[in-house]
């Protein structure tokens, strides 16, 4: 049991690039999500999801695409990357409404 | 969504409890409280959380206002690995659907 996994840990992208960031969960998990976390701040949520085939968009969701095609991945799709989007991602999932959040390890992103 | 509110920072002496306080005034009755910390370089994991009753797992307390417009987290004994920052989130009717703010910064002093 892998728990929620994210790749790669590591990124440096150039400005207006596109990228994917990787998010899978092997716990059956409904929920999944997508968090951004700038430097000393709180997490942000970017964009949810609340089963395969629905997501719905969070407190800061422009500059980022989702999809959810199956129950374990919930890939991040940065469009056109920005200096802005210099952040550590993190992708969480949890079984039920209400229940535990598990976290991934993060990807630092950094867009020059 | 319903939002909270924490102190920026608290500090604690080691081997002594710690009461970390959360408002959160605009809670729905379907919201959930959770408790999450973060230690450097780290997600966040979770702690604790409740609906209405107080709470207990090995790990803390959650005491929840009979109003349900606050809440406390409780660690017991306060060790230095509990240094971390911690948030005190709300989940609506959308488990996905979490607000974090800045947290809380413990600081555990030997």
């Amino acid at each position: 049991n892998a728990g929620v996994t994210q790749t790669p840990k590591f990124q440096v992208l150039k400005t207006g690039q596109s990228m994917t960031l990787q998010c899978a969960q092997d716990m059956n998990h409904e929920y999944m999500s997508w968090y951004r976390q700038d430097p000393g701040m709180g997490l942000r949520l970017i964009h949810y999801s609340v089963g395969a085939g629905i997501t719905d968009q969070g407190e800061v969701p422009n500059g980022y695409n989702v999809s959810r095609s199956t129950t374990e991945d919930f890939p991040l799709r940065l469009l056109s990357a920005a200096p802005s989007q210099t952040s550590v991602y993190f992708c969480a999932s949890s079984f039920d409404r209400g229940g535990e959040q598990f976290f991934g390890p993060g990807t630092r992103l950094t867009v020059l | 969504d319903a939002k909270t509110t924490q102190p920026n920072s608290m500090e604690s002496n080691e081997e002594e409890p710690v009461h970390l306080p959360c408002n959160h005034s605009t809670i729905s009755g379907t919201d959930y409280i959770h408790w999450y910390r973060q230690l450097p370089s780290q997600g966040p994991e979770y702690v604790i959380h409740g609906l209405t009753s107080n709470v207990n797992n090995r790990m803390a307390s959650l005491a929840i206002a009979e109003d349900r417009k606050s809440s406390t987290l409780i660690l017991h004994r306060a060790t230095l690995r509990d240094a971390a920052v911690y948030y005190c989130i709300l989940s609506g009717a959308n488990a996905g659907k979490s607000t974090f703010g800045d947290g809380t910064t413990l600081t555990v002093k030997p």
